[in-house]
């Protein structure tokens, strides 16, 4: 089955540590995304990646970090440096010039 | 004002019943438009893109108006699957795949 798997489910962290939230996809598509939402609140572009071994940051990059060495992953790590971390955490891949997007299951991250 | 801009709702609904839902957005050079369904603490779902001309996906229809700068969901025949949150997506630029999000239209169908 072709789709967009995000690992862990649910992340627990103590303050000051960096983690690194998983997300693959077999979909073959060119672009992937991250995104946060809090509650009650929309979705907020993190970085976005349109091809392999570039990308761009979205409207709330500071704290986070990106890379795309492969077409089918594009790891996000959370820093210290992010203020409140503590959110839902959305994966999404679209086929180029289709711009819909599909999204991961997401991951809860927690700081403790 | 927000790109765009959705009513949060709730709506409370009796199963049935025909619900609407409009979202503005600011733009008036964007390219795509869709609707997405969020479940409670679920990933979003595509649920059907908006075509200028408009378009029906059995109980769903979407419609464009450009001029006013509004797309709108009407949902006939209401189930209660049906409740959800409902996302209108914006975007930009063709070639540009990034998207803008509202904050969605809370729905509950009530039995």
């Amino acid at each position: 089955d072709g789709g967009i798997t995000q690992s862990p489910k649910y992340l627990f962290r103590k303050e000051g540590q960096n983690v690194t939230l998983s997300c693959e996809q077999n979909l073959n598509h060119d672009a992937m995304y991250w995104y946060r939402q809090d509650p009650g609140q929309g979705l907020r572009l993190i970085y976005y990646s349109q091809i392999v071994n570039d990308f761009q940051k979205g409207d709330i990059a500071e704290g986070y970090s990106v890379s795309r060495e492969k077409k089918e992953s594009f790891p996000l790590t959370v820093t210290s440096a992010q203020k409140n971390p503590t959110a839902f955490y959305l994966c999404a891949s679209s086929a180029r010039a289709r711009n819909e997007q599909f999204f991961g299951p997401g991951t809860r991250l927690t700081v403790l | 004002r927000k790109e765009v801009e959705q009513d949060p709702g709730p709506f409370n609904v009796p199963e049935g019943a025909t619900v609407a839902f409009n979202c503005t957005y600011s733009n008036s050079a964007s390219q795509s438009f869709f609707w997405y369904r969020q479940d409670c603490r679920k990933e979003p779902k595509l649920l059907m893109s908006v075509y200028s001309s408009g378009n029906e996906d059995g109980r769903f229809t979407a419609q464009l108006n450009r001029a006013s700068q509004y797309i709108s969901l009407l949902i006939r025949d209401s189930k209660l699957s049906d409740s959800a949150t409902y996302l209108c997506v914006v975007n930009w630029d063709f070639g540009n795949e990034k998207l803008t999000f509202g904050t969605g239209t809370r729905l509950t169908i009530i039995p």
